[in-house]
């Protein structure tokens, strides 16, 4: 399995931007790039994933290296409700779907 | 917009006791996925199951077994009940995972905590 490697963890201010890195040096041409968080207690939450391009949602950005051997999940403004565990996980383009979630970074925010 | 809904929220069982979790995915969402996830550890991919069938299997021990239903909810049955079965366990859904090259965000549920004494 193509492996990702996240910093431990992070702090950021509130209402500052937050950029999340992720290696994945061994990412396959068919692989997605998913990222997904989780707050205490509660189950992963979807935020964002992408192939190529750089994507866009209402919670997050993507930006994906040229390469893809390297991608960066942007929250614009980070609220104390984005304090969570953050996983970059690849996802093969197969029938299987599982994910294989390994070490996260943890995001802490300061008011 | 509906969610995946897990029952119970928690469950204290015994040692050597069976539980049975259930899960129900979002509508016309036909793959559940099964995650068990120890105290300060990450989600472990458990089993998964697609249009009933089961379609992948992680981590899962022999005393578990699990099987997704003809209205696509699912159940993870548990025997002979280990202290180290205590746990918050997952389910989540997706859809159209059959089809080669689709991808999608899969949807969690809120999970069952697991407290074994």
């Amino acid at each position: 399995d193509a492996k990702t490697t996240q910093p431990n963890s992070m702090e950021s201010n509130e209402e500052e931007p937050v950029h999340l890195p992720c290696n994945h040096s061994t990412i396959s041409g068919t692989d997605y790039i998913h990222w997904y968080r989780q707050l205490p207690s509660q189950g992963p939450e979807y935020v964002i994933h992408g192939l190529t391009s750089n994507v866009n949602n209402r919670m997050a950005s993507l930006a994906i290296a040229e390469d893809r051997k390297s991608s960066t999940l942007i929250l614009h403004r980070a609220t104390l409700r984005d304090a969570a565990v953050y996983y970059c996980i690849l996802k093969y383009s197969s029938n299987t779907g599982k994910l294989i979630f390994g070490q996260g970074t943890t995001l802490q925010v300061k008011p | 917009a509906a969610g995946v809904i897990q029952s119970p929220r928690h469950l204290i069982k015994e040692k050597r006791e069976t539980a049975t979790l259930k899960c129900y995915p979002i509508p016309r969402h036909d793959t559940v996925y099964w995650y068990q996830q120890g105290p300060g550890q990450d989600p472990q991919f458990l089993i998964s199951f697609y249009e009933k069938m089961q379609s992948d299997k992680g981590s899962i021990p022999d005393r578990f077994s699990a099987q997704q239903f003809s209205d696509y909810h699912s159940e993870l049955n548990m025997s002979s009940l280990e202290l180290g079965d205590s746990a918050l366990y997952f389910c989540a859904s997706s859809s159209g995972v059959g089809r080669t090259g689709m991808n999608y965000g899969y949807t969690f549920g809120s999970g069952t905590r697991l407290t074994v004494v």
